[in-house]
């Protein structure tokens, strides 16, 4: 099993353009999530999936738009880049575990710079 | 919102000296998880603690949860060179299925 994995690696943007992150997962997951982690900050949840067709937003939703049309994956789209969207962004799923909660399995991350 | 602290910031230690880095959290939580990042990686799941006043160990690894599920504690003894790398806490009402609310992170720098 692949596990979590994430694309692209790497990128670079210019203001005002758009790109899409793509994670996909081969655990049969319910549960997925976008973070961005910056420098200080750790990691702060953008938006989450609970199952296939549904999203909700987190900490930080804003410029930022989510799909879950096909229960592996989980697409992150930015619109209209800002500097303030450089980050690294990581992917994660998990399953229910009611008695032991949502242990969160990560993906290698994406590193994007906008400019 | 929730907000989950973590401390010290950063910490050195030489090759064999203990470590211990404190998370609290503003609201009481269902359970508590630890991740390691190793610098370039990504977080790892290293435990679960689910139970007031909870100890689990992994080899070296002790982790406790307070009895009021607002706090927990890592516990690295004898560290190596392997353990380099950011401790994260994380915590969610829900268990973490609606995403975790992390803790910044405790960076460890061993020197040999």
């Amino acid at each position: 099993n692949a596990g979590v994995t994430q694309t692209p690696k790497f990128r670079v943007l210019k203001t005002g353009q758009s790109m899409t992150l793509l994670c996909a997962q081969d655990m049969n997951h319910e549960y997925m999530y976008w973070y961005r982690q910056d420098p200080g900050m750790g990691l702060r949840l953008i938006h989450y999936s609970v199952g296939e067709g549904t999203t909700a937003k987190g900490e930080v939703p804003d410029g930022y738009n989510v799909s879950r049309l096909k229960k592996q994956n989980f697409l992150l789209g930015l619109e209209s880049a800002a500097p303030s969207q450089t980050s690294v962004y990581f992917c994660a799923s998990s399953y229910s575990n009611r008695l032991q909660g949502y242990e969160q399995y990560f993906g290698p991350g994406t590193r994007l710079t906008v400019t | 919102g929730q907000q989950v602290m973590q401390i010290p910031q950063y910490q050195h230690v030489q090759e064999g000296e203990d470590f211990t880095t404190y998370c609290n959290s503003s609201t009481t939580l269902s359970n508590i998880q630890w991740y390691k990042q190793r610098p370039g990686g990504h977080p790892v799941f290293l435990i679960q603690l689910v139970k007031s006043g909870e100890v689990k160990k992994q080899k070296r690894l002790t982790f406790q949860f307070g009895e009021a599920k607002k706090n927990s504690s890592l516990h690295i003894t004898a560290t190596q060179t392997t353990d380099v790398g950011t401790y994260f806490c994380a915590g969610g009402p829900g268990g973490g299925a609606d995403g975790l609310t992390f803790g910044k992170g405790t960076h460890l720098i061993i020197q040999p």
